[in-house]
């Protein structure tokens, strides 16, 4: 059984630039959420997907969109990047319908200058 | 909306029991977790509990819930030094999409 993969493992990006995140999901799930997590905080939802669309979003702007394919990866893509920005972003897959076994990726580290 | 708390430090001798509490707002809560987060990874899903559920045995983990006060707990029996991470309570709620929060993280320090 494959585990949530993630990449890049660190990136450093400029104010304004854009951004693009790749998942890669667990063996036999179908759903992808992705997190923020700021230093020091807990991780916050930013969307989900399932069967390649939006199933849900958190507090997060339109410049935050994403993308699910057919085998369900999925890429997290960050517009007009701010200084806030820099966070650790996590992926995270479970079998819809089984979120009580949501498994984590070891994250992206975003840099923004 | 939902809100999960959690104490941000607690240290423990190696061998003790350590317990990390938590509480949480959204009484219609499906699923409570508890994930732990070593230095520069991702979350470890260590365990989950059903909201129709008091209680949970793992190996050396035990998770308490009680839902009148919304309080979760987790006990780690006999501590050990690589224990020592940080603790992120989070629960499901009974929304029509899948989203999760967390609380802001216990780390625990473990003492030889």
């Amino acid at each position: 059984e494959t585990g949530v993969t993630q990449s890049p493992t660190h990136l450093i990006k400029t104010r304004g630039q854009q951004v693009t995140l790749r998942c890669s999901s667990q063996s036999g799930h179908n759903t992808v959420s992705w997190y923020q997590q700021a230093l020091g905080q807990g991780p916050q939802f930013i969307f989900q997907y399932y069967r390649e669309e939006e199933n849900g979003r958190g507090n997060f702007p339109p410049r935050f969109s994403g993308l699910q394919f057919p085998n369900y990866s999925s890429e997290l893509n960050v517009n007009a990047l701010e200084l806030d920005d820099s966070a650790l972003y996590l992926c995270a897959s479970h079998d819809t319908g089984a979120l009580y076994e949501q498994y984590f990726g070891p994250g992206t580290r975003l840099t923004v200058t | 909306g939902e809100d999960v708390e959690q104490s941000l430090f607690l240290s423990v001798r190696e061998g003790d029991s350590s317990v990390i509490n938590c509480t949480y707002t959204d009484s219609s809560s499906t699923y409570l977790y508890w994930y732990k987060q070593e230095p520069g990874a991702g979350l470890q899903l260590l365990t989950y509990i059903f909201s129709n559920m008091d209680m949970k045995q793992d190996q050396r983990l035990t998770v308490l819930l009680n839902k009148k006060d919304k309080h979760l707990s987790l006990r780690i029996a006999d501590t050990q030094t690589g224990d020592s991470a940080i603790y992120f309570c989070a629960e499901k709620g009974s929304g029509g999409y899948q989203k999760v929060t967390f609380g802001t993280g216990t780390k625990l320090q473990v003492i030889p």
